[in-house]
């Protein structure tokens, strides 16, 4: 079975510019949720969707936002990037959204970088 | 709100050896979970193992075992015999039971590197 696929693998964009970055999960999972990883530190949760309603929105600006789609799969969208938007961004798929454990299997993430 | 904090950020041991790994935390509820994570340069997070807080019994998961200590909110991993493909990056994560949504708070990680 596939895992949790995101896409593209690498993306370059300029200050100012608009990203959308995709991810689709494991095969009957309903819940994604999105880090963003910075180069030397931990993932930081940015937004969890569950039977496509937010679930979950960490400490980020509004120029990020997400959906969720029918099919479960999930789109990140990041306007007027800065540089500090450079980042390692990851996608975790899991079953159910919240309550008792159910494991998070993570994508291989999306590199951007912001020139 | 929870804080996770990874004092080491490297670890060296020798192939076959052992190695241990830090972490700590904060929260005000009771009931969570933690995890520890691997991380290899293929980017892709792997869980390695996970304890429940409910669980007086430390977790083991074949080389890898934690220490959960509670009281003091620590939460540390232990690689046993240790193998080149165990060097990574590895991050410890806490996750609440009780809270909407399945958020996983993560610290800052500790690289871990396996001589021949």
């Amino acid at each position: 079975d596939a895992g949790v696929t995101q896409s593209p693998t690498h993306l370059i964009k300029t200050r100012g510019q608009h990203v959308t970055l995709r991810c689709s999960p494991i095969s009957g999972h309903k819940s994604v949720s999105w880090y963003q990883q910075v180069l030397g530190q931990g993932p930081q949760f940015i937004f969890q969707y569950y039977e496509k309603e937010e679930r979950g929105r960490g400490n980020f600006p509004d120029r990020f936002s997400a959906r969720q789609f029918p099919n479960y799969s999930s789109e990140l969208n990041v306007n007027a990037l800065l540089l500090g938007d450079s980042a390692l961004y990851l996608c975790a798929s899991s079953l159910v959204g919240q309550g008792t454990y159910n494991e998070q299997f993570f994508g291989p993430g999306t590199r951007l970088t912001v020139l | 709100a929870q804080t996770v904090t990874q004092s080491q950020p490297e670890m060296s041991v020798q192939e076959a050896e052992t190695v241990t790994l830090s972490c700590t935390y904060d929260t005000s509820e009771s009931d969570y979970y933690l995890f520890w994570y691997k991380q290899p340069p293929s980017r892709q997070m792997i869980l390695v193992i996970r304890q429940e807080a409910y669980k007086q019994q430390n977790a083991t998961e074949n080389r890898f075992s934690v220490n959960f200590q509670k009281a003091a909110k620590s939460f540390s991993l232990k690689i046993s015999d240790s193998q080149l493909g165990d060097a990574a990056m590895y991050f410890c994560a806490l996750r609440m039971i009780k809270a909407a949504g399945n958020k996983l708070t993560f610290g800052g990680g500790t690289r871990v590197l396996v001589k021949p």
